[in-house]
């Protein structure tokens, strides 16, 4: 039973283009998700984050989205460079105050095209 | 410079072969977990610590064992590994004083089990 949810497993966008990469729970008690970026050979590195009681946090070119009635997120990048290009994983610790673990999706592919 | 770091980065082994990945972390965190992670299936916790002597299972703990005797020190032990263990492995670590659950992972450790 997948609890965050990942359903597009990559995205191919153009330099200079938004990108937009769309995230889904199951659970309402997550208050709190994250973005994680992961290159090859590499460990995940931490992005962005947002709690539940905004629904948008922004981070230079990084903005994650957050619609609690709908359980979705997104992290948009504008503009996208194709250093951009990696794995992003969403993920959550579940509610806060709760063990620390993080439930991650399964991850987007994204790909910056020159 | 803070840091996670696993040992090895690569190991191929065969079925039943005990091994050793040690995790050492310099940043004075209390948290530390493992996480593997499979195609399709992003990255599951196996098994994390709260503290030193404190450990419990995550998700995926069967085959795996795991110690905490140290704060900066959490290794992953496989008993007697076998081919389905064949992964990618993760170890994280997160200090309380962060509020915002950001845990600070290793580069990873490529598996192969024969």
């Amino acid at each position: 039973d997948q609890q965050v949810k990942q359903n597009s497993p990559s995205l191919s966008v153009q330099e200079g283009r938004i990108s937009i990469l769309n995230c889904d729970y199951t659970n309402s008690m997550f208050d709190y998700f994250l973005w994680y970026k992961k290159y090859p050979a590499e460990g995940p590195t931490f992005l962005i984050s947002i709690s539940s009681i905004k629904d948008k946090n922004e981070d230079g070119r990084f903005t994650v989205f957050l619609n609690k009635s709908a359980k979705h997120l997104s992290l948009h990048i504008v503009p996208s460079q194709p250093g951009d290009s990696a794995v992003y994983f969403c993920a959550s610790p579940g509610h806060t105050g709760a063990n620390s673990k993080l439930t991650f999706g399964k991850g987007i592919t994204l790909s910056v095209r020159p | 410079e803070a840091q996670v770091t696993q040992n090895p980065r690569y190991l191929i082994t065969v079925t039943g072969k005990k091994l050793t990945v040690t995790c050492s972390q310099n940043m004075n965190h209390e948290y530390m977990s493992w996480y593997r992670q499979d195609p399709g299936l992003g990255l599951r916790q196996i098994y994390y610590s709260m503290n030193v002597e404190v450990t419990d299972k995550g998700d995926v703990p069967e085959g795996y064992k795991v110690s905490r005797k140290e704060k900066r020190n959490f290794p992953l032990i496989l008993e007697s590994p076998s081919p389905n263990q064949t992964s990618l492995y993760f170890c994280a670590s997160r200090g309380w004083g962060n509020t915002k659950n950001i845990q600070y992972f290793g580069a990873g450790t490529r598996l192969s089990v024969l």
